[in-house]
């Protein structure tokens, strides 16, 4: 069965320390890779995606993430985190033959001054 | 444009009570989803529709319905409530190309928060 994994459940960061997330999923082909956050009590925002080409992708808010085919993986970093950027992050993988994202149990980001 | 409204936002609810979640989109998209949402899970998907006039059960679907009305329109209706539906509810949206990956961005509504005591 596919699997999405978030190994990190909470992570706490300074504000103005890098950040990097990690992402692992287990399919037989490249599937199509997404990064979506969740601010408190809101609905979720999509901040990049890869379907294909160059992997490393450019998102919003600054975020950055680079896809490595070899170790299945789709970690999402950003240089220089603000306090804003609290919030829990979703990763989400969607196969070629099919139209469903499955999604990550998600990592939680805190923020400290 | 509006994206994708839910309402409504908070429900409380008794055991054995029913309702209906409301959910439309306004970008002409193809498909339509209904996510719950609970701490450490993730979200998971209840129900789909690929297109108007079809739905598919997902990966938790017992003790839900669903019903999609037109091609903006996708509700989830909950017969008989118990403690165990509380969550938060999501419906999505997208193109559903399949193939391309455009096709496969959701697009999230803001929620409906259900407690069922």
């Amino acid at each position: 069965a596919q699997s999405v994994t978030q190994p990190d459940i909470h992570i706490t960061v300074s504000e103005g320390a890098s950040l990097e997330l990690r992402c692992n999923y287990s399919y037989g082909a490249t599937p199509y890779l997404f990064w979506y956050v969740q601010s408190p009590g809101q609905g979720l925002q999509l901040l990049l995606k890869y379907f294909s080409g160059d992997t490393l992708v450019q998102g919003i808010k600054g975020f950055e993430a680079e896809f490595k085919r070899s170790q299945s993986s789709f970690n999402l970093r950003k240089p220089s985190v603000h306090w804003s950027d609290a919030a829990e992050y979703f990763c989400a993988v969607g196969l070629t033959n099919d139209y469903k994202l499955s999604f990550g149990a998600g990592t939680t980001v805190t923020v400290r001054a | 444009n509006a994206g994708v409204t839910q309402t409504p936002k908070f429900q409380v609810l008794k055991t054995g009570q029913s309702m209906t979640l409301q959910c439309a989109q306004d970008m002409n998209h193809n498909s339509m989803y209904w996510y719950r949402q609970d701490p450490g899970m993730g979200l998971r998907l209840i129900y789909y529709s690929a297109s108007e006039g079809t739905t598919d059960k997902g990966e938790v679907p017992n003790g839900y319905n669903v019903s999609r009305l037109n091609k903006r329109e996708f509700s989830l209706r909950l017969e008989s409530a118990a403690p165990s539906q509380t969550s938060v509810y999501f419906c999505a949206s997208s193109e559903a190309w399949v193939g391309r990956g455009e096709g496969y961005e959701q697009y999230f509504g803001p929620g409906t928060r259900l407690t069922v005591t």
